[in-house]
């Protein structure tokens, strides 16, 4: 069975300027989370979705938001891009809310 | 604020001995405990999962927990140069609510 994949790998913008990241679970998984990784501040929860509905929403600024599709994959947007939003952003399948999630292989964002 | 707390580290061992990372957790209503491993540059990869008091073990991995003292433990025996990487503990405190990450401990296996 495929894993958790993301799109794209690598990403370069500037500030001010929009990102949106790409989700597909891992087939039969329909709880997807998202993640942001840096170094300082380790894995901080952005938000989850299930069944096209946001369930979790984690502590970040409104400039990120997110989506879920029909067919389970998921989308997270970042507007207004800051230099402090450098991170890698790492998606999580599950089955179920709650479940153990496994991850994809994440997007490495840089804001110049 | 449920929290999770690891050691950072780095905790450096001697290979062939036993690694043992630790991890204690604020809500006392947690449910399920994971252990996962992430080498540099990479993402996290599950090592194992545990949901009631005692040990479970798998292969060279043990992890351990204690709800009453809210803490989970996780042992790696005969520790290996690959073995290196951070070892992230995560928490759900219930069926429904969002994972809680520790800092991770990152862990160094010395040749």
């Amino acid at each position: 069975k495929a894993g958790v994949t993301q799109t794209p790998r690598y990403l370069i913008k500037t500030r001010g300027q929009q990102v949106t990241l790409s989700c597909s679970p891992i087939s039969g998984h329909r709880s997807v989370s998202w993640y942001q990784q840096t170094p300082g501040q380790g894995l901080q929860f952005l938000f989850e979705y299930f069944s096209e509905t946001q369930r979790n929403k984690g502590n970040f600024p409104g400039r990120f938001s997110g989506r879920q599709f029909s067919n389970s994959r998921s989308e997270m947007n970042v507007s207004t891009l800051e230099l402090g939003d450098s991170a890698l952003y790492l998606c999580a399948s599950s089955l179920e809310v709650g479940d153990t999630q496994y991850f994809g292989p994440g997007t490495r964002l840089t804001v110049l | 604020q449920k929290e999770v707390e690891q050691n950072s580290g780095p905790l450096s061992v001697p290979e062939g001995a036993i690694a043992s990372l630790n991890c204690t957790y604020s809500d006392r209503g947690s449910q399920s405990f994971f252990w996962y491993r992430q080498y540099s540059g990479k993402s996290p990869e599950l090592i194992m999962s545990i949901y009631s008091n005692g040990d479970k073990e798998d292969g060279r991995f043990t992890a351990q927990l204690n709800k009453a003292s809210q803490y989970v433990s996780l042992l790696i025996r005969d520790s290996q140069p690959s073995d290196s990487a951070t070892y992230l503990c995560a928490v759900n405190a219930n069926y429904g609510q969002n994972f809680v990450f520790g800092p991770g401990t990152r862990l160094s296996v010395l040749p």
